[in-house]
């Protein structure tokens, strides 16, 4: 079945890593999106990508990067300079075209807890 | 901040329609209404979307009142399972200025009894 796929579903992370979210889909979308969404909260817009090698800053990137080298791989870094990482983390992709509609669609989410 | 308004929470028993409503007076001409659910620990799932008129799918209906000042999401059959929280969105389909906008307000918890 086509969808959208994360891995790990939990990971830890000492103080000073580095760490890497996976996301891949194969639903054919044009345009990937991650979020990071808090306990309680609604989600905020990390980074997203339209088109393949080309990405754009959402309203929280600091701290992290991101790269497109494929159309169905979107992964994600969280870096040593987020200050507070831990979070639950979700990707996203969508079609991206006038006539077709844009309907975002999310993965199952990554756990991330800085120990 | 979300532009739209709904209860905080909201029961229903099994096998009976579960009637979401959610309140967006300040909606725009161009703007879709848009309702996900996310169990918890789990991704936001897709639902059911609209602009004017009444959809329906494999899920869900959509009803949109005439002056799209608010919206109902009908699950006509809950189960143990549709025990989630129910975001309803509004958003502009398309335009670069609001890509990968999802404002999420604080939802409505729907508890499905047996």
């Amino acid at each position: 079945d086509g969808g959208i796929t994360q891995s790990p579903k939990y990971l830890f992370r000492k103080e000073g890593q580095n760490v890497t979210l996976s996301c891949e889909q194969n639903l054919n979308h044009d345009a990937m999106y991650w979020y990071r969404q808090d306990p309680g909260q609604g989600l905020r817009l990390i980074y997203y990508s339209q088109i393949v090698n080309d990405f754009q800053k959402g309203d929280i990137a600091e701290g992290y990067s991101v790269s497109r080298e494929k159309k169905e791989s979107f992964p994600l870094t969280v870096t040593s300079a987020q200050k507070n990482p831990t979070a639950f983390y979700l990707c996203a992709s969508s079609i991206v075209g006038r006539n077709s509609g844009n309907t975002i669609y999310f993965g199952e989410g990554s756990w991330l807890t800085v120990v | 901040d979300a532009k739209t308004t709904q209860p905080t929470s909201m029961d229903c028993a099994e096998g009976r329609a579960a009637n979401l409503p959610c309140n967006h007076s300040t909606i725009s001409g161009n703007e879709y209404v848009y309702w996900y659910r996310q169990i918890h620990s789990q991704g936001p799932q897709y639902i059911i979307h609209g602009l004017k008129n009444n959809e329906t799918n494999e899920m869900a209906s959509l009803i949109i009142t005439e002056d799209r000042k608010s919206s109902t999401l009908i699950l006509p059959h809950a189960t143990l399972r549709d025990t989630a929280v129910y975001y309803c969105i509004v958003r502009v389909q398309h335009g670069s200025s609001n890509t990968g906008k999802l404002i999420f307000g604080q939802g409505t918890t729907l508890q499905v009894k047996p």
